[in-house]
């Protein structure tokens, strides 16, 4: 069974310094990866995916996120925060047996302090 | 340019009451889902459909009932709503069930009273 473990519910950050989101999956297949991203009051916008192509996935805003098999991480970084970067970050792993399906983590809300 | 929407964007209701929600997506995806969001932003998976037929229905009171007429569309009624109910509600889409990103709509925010 998928499952997605976000490890922190609140990250804090000054503008301009690096941002490290936490996440780990459990999986009993090659898994599908994802990070969206929800701003404020909007809908899901998809921040980056892994499908056993490169481990370090590249995104969209300067996200980048890395695959690490051994240790069932992807965890989320960026090198500079923006104040715009605040919002609510979800990990999802994705369940390719039978009918498509996502499981998402519980999120993890940044903040950007100027 | 919209490739996912929903409407309402908000809904504002009593307990007991029967409302729906409608999705509409413009990308050609043959595969469409309900999420409900919770107070404490988790994202449970409710229904998916492709083309028109049901393939993920999680454990959901009958009283949530998905309407698919056509695959652009997949509309959510919810009858003789409950408290619990309140929550924000996210349709997606996908090219295919075996294609792994979904694309999502802006949520409908369901407020019982």
């Amino acid at each position: 069974a998928q499952s997605v473990t976000q490890l922190d519910s609140h990250v804090s950050v000054s503008e301009g310094t690096p941002v490290l989101l936490r996440c780990n999956y459990s999986s009993s297949y090659s898994p599908s990866l994802f990070w969206y991203v929800q701003h404020p009051n909007k809908g899901l916008q998809l921040l980056l995916k892994y499908t056993s192509a490169a481990t370090l996935v590249k995104g969209i805003n300067g996200f980048e996120a890395e695959f690490k098999k051994s240790e069932t991480s992807f965890h989320l970084t960026k090198p500079s925060a923006h104040m715009s970067d605040a919002a609510e970050y979800f990990c999802v792993v994705s369940d390719l047996v039978g009918a498509n399906n996502l499981f998402f983590g519980t999120g993890t809300r940044l903040t950007v302090i100027p | 340019d919209t490739a996912v929407s929903q409407t309402p964007k908000y809904l504002v209701t009593q307990m007991g009451n029967d409302k729906s929600i409608k999705c509409e997506q413009n990308l050609g995806h043959d595969t469409m889902y309900w999420y409900k969001q919770d107070s404490k932003k988790f994202l449970k998976i409710m229904f998916s459909y492709n083309n028109k037929e049901l393939i993920i229905n999680e454990t959901v009171p009958n009283r949530f009932s998905p309407k698919s007429p056509d695959k652009a569309h997949l509309n959510l009624h919810i009858n003789s709503l409950e408290l619990g109910d309140s929550a924000v509600y996210f349709c997606a889409s996908s090219l295919s069930p075996s294609t792994d990103t979904q694309y999502f709509g802006p949520g409908t925010r369901l407020t019982v009273l």
